[in-house]
C-alpha cells in the first residue's frame, strides 16, 4: 500500500514570496491533516479536513496561510507572503477516520531567507 | 489544559544498554496514547497505540506501557539503528480527537 506522498521535499524562498505544498493521502483515507514542525518540537496542527470539508483550522494563520482539499483526495497548502518564522517542516498526514491512527508523509522542508 | 511532557530531552546509550523513555500527560479524557519514531529528514512513523491503563505492546526491542498518568517506552538491548527521535502524542475525547504532542526524546545509540 502506497504511503502519504508530499512534494516538493525541499523549498528555499525569499521572505514575502509565495509557496505551495502538495499532499496525496493514503487511498481511502477520509481525514487529512497539515502540520508544522519546528526543529526540536512536536508537530503543530494547522488544519484538519474530513473528506473535502474543514474540521478545524483554528491554528492556521489565515492572513497568510490557505489550504484546500478539492474532491476529498489530495490537498494543497499555500503560504503568501512567507515570513522568516515560517521556516519549518510541513507534514501531511492521513487517517481512515478522524479518530484513527494518523500516517505521515516525508514532509517538505521550507527555508525562508 | 491538556499537556504532554516527554523526558529526557536526549538520551545517549551504548549499544546493548537498556533504558526507558517517559511520556507524562494531563488530559480530561484519554482516548488513546500514540508512540511514533522520527528519523532525521523524515516524517513520524507510527509504532504503537495504547488505550487503557495496564496495556502493553511490543515490537522487536521496543515495549510500550501505559498508566493513568504516563507511558513508558522501554528499549531492550538497543542497536545503533534504533537511534531516532521518539514522539508521544495523546488523543483526548473532548478535542475533536486531535493529537496533543510532546516535544520528543532524541535517542542516540553508540556502537
Amino acid at each position: 500500500e502506497a504511503g502519504v506522498a508530499q512534494s516538493p521535499r525541499y523549498k528555499i524562498i525569499e521572505k514575502r514570496q509565495s509557496v505551495a505544498f502538495w499532499c496525496n493521502p493514503i487511498s481511502g483515507h477520509a481525514t487529512l491533516y497539515w502540520y508544522q514542525q519546528i526543529l526540536g518540537q512536536g508537530p503543530k496542527l494547522l488544519i484538519q479536513f474530513q473528506n473535502n470539508g474543514v474540521v478545524d483550522d483554528s491554528q492556521l494563520p489565515k492572513d497568510r496561510f490557505s489550504a484546500e482539499r478539492l474532491k476529498g483526495v489530495d490537498s494543497t497548502l499555500k503560504i503568501q507572503p512567507a515570513k522568516l518564522e515560517d521556516s519549518a517542516v510541513y507534514l501531511c498526514a492521513s487517517s481512515l477516520a478522524y479518530q484513527e491512527t494518523q500516517y505521515f508523509g516525508p514532509g517538505t522542508r521550507l527555508l525562508v531567507l | 489544559e491538556d499537556q504532554v511532557t516527554q523526558s529526557p530531552e536526549a538520551l545517549r546509550l551504548q549499544e546493548g544498554e537498556s533504558s526507558s523513555l517517559n511520556c507524562s500527560y494531563t488530559v480530561s479524557g484519554l482516548r488513546g496514547l500514540f508512540w511514533y519514531r522520527q528519523d532525521p529528514g523524515k516524517g513520524p512513523e507510527f509504532l504503537f497505540t495504547l488505550y487503557s491503563a495496564g496495556e502493553e505492546k511490543e515490537k522487536e526491542r521496543l515495549k510500550a506501557t501505559l498508566t493513568k498518568k504516563e507511558s513508558f517506552l522501554h528499549i531492550t538491548a538497543p542497536k545503533p539503528e534504533d537511534s531516532a527521535t521518539y514522539l508521544c502524542a495523546v488523543q483526548a475525547t473532548d478535542s475533536n480527537y486531535q493529537l496533543i504532542w510532546g516535544a520528543g526524546t532524541k535517542l542516540i545509540i553508540k556502537p
